[in-house]
């Protein structure tokens, strides 16, 4: 079974930094591009950013580019998500998911909710 | 950027009803189309990927049309477990754009 585990939501202030995590298992890690995408409170889906199975495309959306990092560590078959400069707008729910083919994200986690605020 | 524009934004239906949602791209997007379910306090579930093929394990009264710039989500004989929130998405290009959401209640 498909297993996508997110970690290290929390409260943070703005201008303040975060770092998700997503541990992934049942399925093989490093055939599979990884994605980031949020939700804010009572909003609709955003996507955030995509690293390819070698890192060798990285995208991140216009909203957070030079801000947040998109990384992954296939040894341990997880990927992760650092946030800096964070601010209110930034208070969403963070998915992790796995696409095969480009944005095709076919399994998602559950979610960790990160809220910016004073 | 590709802009998705899905329609009605909600709509009420009964037990039992057919329910068609539309899903507009701001350019051809060819057949890279999916849509979502979305639960409230859970994570989407990929319901049609490409448009028009039924990921594994999902009812087969939903069903998926169309290609280019325009394409359609039906269910038919709506369930009471399909009252919840649809969103279309564009896998073509990165940002991969959703649709703003379609929420289906009882009437």
């Amino acid at each position: 079974e498909v297993q996508l585990a997110e970690s290290g939501g929390g409260l943070v202030k703005p201008g303040g930094s975060l770092r998700l995590s997503c541990a992934a298992s049942g399925f093989t890690f490093i055939s599979y591009n990884m994605n980031w995408v949020r939700q804010a409170p009572g909003k609709g889906l955003e996507w955030v950013s995509s690293i390819s199975i070698s890192d060798s495309y990285i995208y991140y959306a216009d909203s957070v580019k030079g801000r947040f990092t998109i990384s992954r560590d296939n040894a341990k078959r997880s990927l992760y998500l650092q946030m800096n400069s964070l601010r209110a707008e930034d208070t969403a729910v963070y998915y992790c998911t796995r696409s095969y083919d480009g944005g095709l994200f076919d399994s998602w986690g559950q979610g960790t909710l990160v809220t910016v605020s004073s | 950027d590709i802009q998705m524009t899905q329609s009605p934004s909600s709509l009420s239906a009964s037990v039992g009803d057919t329910v068609t949602i539309t899903c507009r791209a701001s350019q051809s997007i060819s057949s890279y189309l999916n849509w979502f379910q979305q639960k409230p306090g859970k994570a989407p579930k990929l319901l049609i990927y490409s448009a028009s093929s039924l990921q594994s394990g999902v009812p087969s009264r939903f069903s998926g049309s169309g290609s280019g710039t325009d394409c359609t989500l039906t269910i038919s004989s709506l369930q009471p477990e399909d009252f919840a929130t649809y969103y279309c998405q564009q896998s073509y290009s990165a940002p991969y754009t959703f649709g703003q959401g379609t929420t289906v209640d009882v009437k």
